[in-house]
C-alpha cells in the first residue's frame, strides 16, 4: 500500500540513450511533482502537474518531457541523456498546488549515467 | 546567494543532547516553511510545519522569525534514530524551495 511509487528505483545508461521514470500515487492527491537531487544534496523543482495541467515548468532543459496521463500518474521522459544527468529522481504528491500542504515523496529514482 | 541557506554540519551530538538548527531565507515573500527529515539515500518526509508564533511537536520545536528571515528547529534529548539530514523549506509562488540540509549524527 505504498502512497508515492517509482519506477526503476535504479538505473544505469549510457549516453545519448534515452529513457522514461514512472511514478503513481494512490493518496487521491490533485497535484504531483518532479524534483532532482544533485550529488550536492540540493532538492529542485523541475515540474509540476495539478489535474493533468502543467503549472510549474523550472528551467529544465527540453530534452526531459513530462506526461501526465491522469491524476494518479506523471511519468519522466529523458532524451539524449547526458552525463550531468546523473542525479536522485524524486516523484511527490500534495492536495493543493500552492505549496501550503505536505507533500508526500517517493522513494526516488537513482539514474546513473555513463 | 541561495534562497534557502543553512549550515551543512555534520552535528555530531551524543545520546540526549539538545541541538538547534538555523536556517536563513532570501525571499521575503515567502509564505509558507516547514522542516523535512531525509534519511540517507531516502526519501524526504515531513517533520513539521513551521508557525510565525512557533510550535512544538514532542521533542522538536520550530521557530520563525520573518523579520530576520530566519528558521530554526531545536531538538531535545537527541535519539540515535534522529540522525538524519534536516531540510529547511520555504515556499515561493506555489514551489517549494529547500536548503541543502543539515545533517545530524547522534552517537551513544
Amino acid at each position: 500500500d505504498t502512497a508515492v511509487s517509482q519506477t526503476p528505483k535504479y538505473l544505469v545508461t549510457q549516453m545519448g540513450n534515452d529513457k522514461s521514470i514512472k511514478c503513481e500515487q494512490n493518496l487521491g492527491h490533485d497535484t504531483m511533482y518532479w524534483y532532482k537531487q544533485d550529488s550536492k544534496k540540493f532538492l529542485k523543482i523541475m515540474f509540476s502537474y495539478n489535474n493533468k495541467e502543467l503549472i510549474i515548468n523550472e528551467t529544465v532543459p527540453n530534452r526531459f518531457s513530462p506526461k501526465s496521463p491522469d491524476k494518479a500518474h506523471l511519468n519522466l521522459h529523458i532524451n539524449s541523456l547526458e552525463l550531468g544527468d546523473s542525479a536522485v529522481y524524486f516523484c511527490a504528491s500534495s492536495q493543493g498546488s500552492g505549496g501550503y500542504n505536505e507533500q508526500f515523496f517517493g522513494p526516488g529514482t537513482r539514474l546513473t549515467v555513463l | 546567494r541561495k534562497e534557502v541557506e543553512q549550515d551543512p554540519g555534520p552535528f555530531n551530538v551524543p545520546e540526549g543532547a539538545t541541538v538547534a538548527f538555523n536556517c536563513t531565507y532570501s525571499n521575503s515573500a515567502s509564505q509558507s516553511f516547514f522542516w523535512y527529515r531525509q534519511d540517507c539515500r531516502k526519501e524526504p518526509k515531513l517533520l513539521m510545519s513551521v508557525y510565525s508564533s512557533g510550535n512544538e511537536d514532542g521533542r522538536f520545536t520550530a521557530q520563525l522569525n520573518r523579520a530576520s528571515q530566519y528558521i530554526s528547529l531545536l531538538i531535545r534529548d537527541s535519539k540515535l534514530s534522529d540522525s538524519a539530514t534536516y531540510l529547511c523549506v520555504v515556499t515561493n509562488t506555489g514551489k517549494l524551495i529547500f536548503g541543502q540540509g543539515t545533517t545530524l549524527q547522534v552517537k551513544p
